[in-house]
C-alpha cells in the first residue's frame, strides 16, 4: 500500500529573492531555539540559534525571529541562492543543559535559478 | 577539526537481528545525542548522554539502547529489529559549556530492516 509520511510544507523562490520559513513551537517553556538545515544524503547542520531572551539574531545573509507570545520562530534567507535548497528544521530545546530536543516537520526550500 | 563520525553510513538487516551503531563526537565534547529520522514521523530524540550517563530519554521501546565511553564515545544498539525501524540515525555531539548548547550532526547510519 502507499506509505504516509510527514507532508512538508514547501517553499520555492527565485535565486536572488528573500526567503521566510516559518515555524510554531510548542511548549512555552522552551528558552533556547536553533534552525537547521538539512541537504539530501546528509545530517542537519547547525545555521543559527537564539535564547528566548531576545526577539531576534542575525547571523550570515540569516534572521531569527522569535515571538513568544505567540509561539512562533521564523528564519529569513537574504539573496537566496541554489545553495539554499534544502529542508529547514527548527528545533527547540527545554534549559540550557538539556539536550532533549524537539525538532519542527521541517519546510522544504527550492530556489529557482 | 573533524566533525561528528558516524559508522557505518549503511546497514542492511533482517526482522529479529540487532544491530550497533557508533558515533564519534567532535574532539571535546561531552554530550552526545542520539535521533532517528523517517518519512513518516520526522526526526525524533532517542537519548542523550553525557559523561557516560544517559541523561535524558525519548519515548522508544527498551529495544532501544546505548551507552557512551570514556572517551565520549557513543553507541545505540537496537535489538529485535523490526521493519519500522528502518530509518536513518543520527548522532549529535554538543560541547555543553560556556553557554554553547549547538548540537553538531554526523551525517548518519542508514539503516535498512528487510
Amino acid at each position: 500500500g502507499e506509505s504516509v509520511g510527514l507532508h512538508l510544507p514547501t517553499l520555492s523562490v527565485q535565486e536572488g529573492d528573500n526567503s521566510i520559513i516559518n515555524c510554531a513551537y510548542s511548549n512555552s517553556a522552551s528558552d533556547y531555539f536553533i534552525w537547521y538545515k538539512q541537504e539530501s544524503g546528509k545530517g542537519p547542520q547547525f545555521i543559527i540559534d537564539i535564547r528566548s531572551n531576545m526577539d531576534k539574531r542575525q547571523g550570515q545573509r540569516v534572521t531569527v525571529l522569535l515571538n513568544k507570545t505567540v509561539k512562533h520562530l521564523s528564519l529569513q534567507i537574504a539573496a537566496t541562492q541554489p545553495g539554499d535548497s534544502a529542508v529547514y528544521f527548527c528545533a527547540e530545546n527545554i534549559g540550557l543543559h538539556n539536550n532533549d530536543m524537539r525538532f519542527g516537520a521541517g519546510t522544504r526550500l527550492t530556489v529557482k535559478p | 577539526k573533524a566533525g561528528v563520525t558516524q559508522t557505518p553510513r549503511y546497514l542492511i538487516k533482517t526482522r529479529g537481528q540487532q544491530v550497533t551503531l557508533s558515533c564519534s563526537p567532535i574532539s571535546g565534547h561531552r554530550s552526545v545525542s542520539w535521533y532517528q529520522q523517517t518519512p513518516g514521523q520526522g526526526l525524533q530524540f532517542l537519548f542523550e548522554y553525557f559523561s557516560e550517563t544517559q541523561r535524558n530519554k525519548g519515548n522508544f521501546p527498551g529495544r532501544f539502547s546505548g551507552r557512551q565511553f570514556s572517551n565520549s564515545r557513543s553507541e545505540m544498539n537496537v535489538s529485535t529489529l523490526e521493519l519500522g525501524d528502518s530509518a536513518l540515525y543520527l548522532c549529535a555531539s554538543s560541547l555543553q559549556a560556556g553557554g554553547e548548547n549547538i548540537q553538531y550532526f554526523g551525517a548518519g547510519t542508514r539503516l535498512s530492516v528487510l
